[in-house]
């Protein structure tokens, strides 16, 4: 079935560090890829998305690109700001059998002054 | 324009009882999801509905757990006999069609506590 595994966290990081937050997925062909984010006492947002491979999702700063070959969907940041802290879910939709996403367990980045 | 509603935004209920929670989802959009999360878990899958029909149920953990979308929009989640192990955030989100690549934007979801 279909899977993702995000990098263990969670993630302390000084403002203005570089962030990466690792994601895999297990998946037959081509599904679209996703990070949402949720920030303090607020519901999912959707942060970026890629529907192909080598496309680049890119929002707020943040970007991820959909390695086919690695089966990766790594988000990253130049330069974390403290607002940037919350929890981020890597997560795929299948390219068949309707649009269920799968989530990966979450990453908790904490950005500190 | 409003964003996908849930009601009630916390339920506490007793072992055995029976519970709804209700989602309204954005206008417009044919497709809708409902998802658990535990804590620190990523929101799992349970159901999700293209316009009045359940498409896919595959996620519901047993038949405790029914949902229904009468009018294709709003939705409840019905959960009968409550066991403490149902003690979750029960999420909803819709979509404009239930294609792969579609956004799902997700409500704020409805805590919910068995004791």
């Amino acid at each position: 079935g279909n899977s993702v595994t995000q990098m263990e966290g969670p993630v302390t990081l000084s403002e203005e560090a570089f962030l990466t937050i690792n994601c895999t997925y297990t998946a037959t062909g081509y599904p679209s890829l996703f990070w949402y984010v949720q920030y303090p006492g607020e519901g999912l947002q959707l942060l970026l998305k890629a529907t192909k491979a080598d496309d680049k999702g890119s929002n707020k700063g943040f970007e991820a690109t959909y390695r086919k070959e690695t089966t990766s969907f790594h988000l990253e940041k130049g330069s974390v700001q403290v607002s940037d802290s919350a929890v981020y879910f890597c997560a795929l939709s299948p390219e068949t059998s309707g649009s269920r996403l799968t989530f990966g367990e979450g990453t908790q980045l904490t950005v500190n002054p | 324009g409003a964003g996908v509603s849930q009601t009630p935004s916390n339920k506490v209920t007793e072992k055995g009882k029976y519970v709804e929670l209700r989602c309204d989802p954005i206008s417009g959009h044919t497709a809708l999801y409902w998802y658990r999360q535990s804590l620190g878990q990523g929101p799992e899958f349970l159901i999700y509905f293209q316009g009045t029909g359940a498409a896919d149920d595959s996620g519901l953990p047993n038949d405790r757990f029914f949902a229904v979308r009468p009018e294709g929009s709003v939705s409840t989640l019905k959960i009968q006999r409550t066991e403490r192990g149902d003690s979750a955030v029960y999420l909803c989100a819709s979509s404009l069609m239930a294609l792969g690549a579609d956004t799902q934007y997700f409500g704020p979801g409805t805590r919910l506590t068995v004791l």
